[in-house]
């Protein structure tokens, strides 16, 4: 199985900043990652697919960069409603894997 | 917009069968694969399996011996069954909408999530 590893696992930030999520993959796995956002009580929201396409409807603020086996997500000012918990989640080889999260939460 | 409505019992005994069904609507399940993920609560994410309109699936290595899905088209509806249950297994069931892309999938419509707690 490829196993996605996330850092921080947590991170402690203020409403505007900018905040940057990594995600390293244990081989390559080309561009085949998307990110999650999950809220508490909530299901996973999609965020970004293939590495860099942002999900209709999700804010600009949101980016993804990165190919191979390391891969980041950015939030550029931070607002309130993005403290939560953020996956990423590779679809390059079965079984399909995620990372064990970044919680972000308010400083 | 497609809506995905998860629906099971809360509470399954030890070495029983979990099953949970969920609901398709504003759209239909005769496109894309559909799939189940799990969340023990406080945990990360386990992805299940998959299954295509036609009853096509793949599953996770870790759990084929043990996952069961089917579809149901005239219902809308498709369905997880996971035998001989133990306490890890009880988790929330989430049930999505699986997207594909010049071989790139994700995950784009989620239903609500299940719980399911396993205990006697």
């Amino acid at each position: 199985d490829i196993q996605m590893t996330q850092s921080p696992s947590s991170l402690s930030a203020s409403v505007g900043d900018r905040v940057t999520i990594t995600c390293r993959a244990s081989q390559n796995i080309d561009n085949y990652l998307n990110w999650y956002q999950q809220k508490p009580g909530k299901a996973p929201k999609l965020l970004i697919y293939a590495a860099s396409s942002l999900q209709s409807g999700v804010p600009s603020r949101f980016s993804g960069t990165g190919s191979g086996t390391a891969f980041t997500l950015t939030l550029s000012s931070l607002q309130p409603e993005d403290f939560a918990t953020y996956y990423c989640q590779q679809s390059y080889s079965p079984p399909l894997t995620f990372g064990l999260g970044t919680k972000l939460d308010i400083k | 917009q497609v809506q995905l409505q998860g629906s099971g019992p809360g509470l399954v005994k030890p070495s029983e069968t979990l099953s949970v069904t969920c609901t398709v609507s504003d759209g239909s399940i005769s496109t894309y694969y559909w799939s189940w993920i799990r969340q023990p609560p406080g945990k990360g994410l386990e992805w299940i399996g998959h299954i295509f309109y036609t009853g096509s699936a793949d599953y996770n290595p870790s759990l084929r011996s043990r996952v069961t899905m089917s579809v149901d088209t005239s219902k809308n509806q498709f369905s997880l069954s996971l035998s001989s249950v133990t306490a890890a297994d009880t988790a929330f069931y989430y049930c999505a909408r699986r997207r594909a892309r010049a071989g790139v999938n994700w995950f784009d419509s989620w239903g609500q999530g299940t719980l399911v707690t396993v205990s006697s």
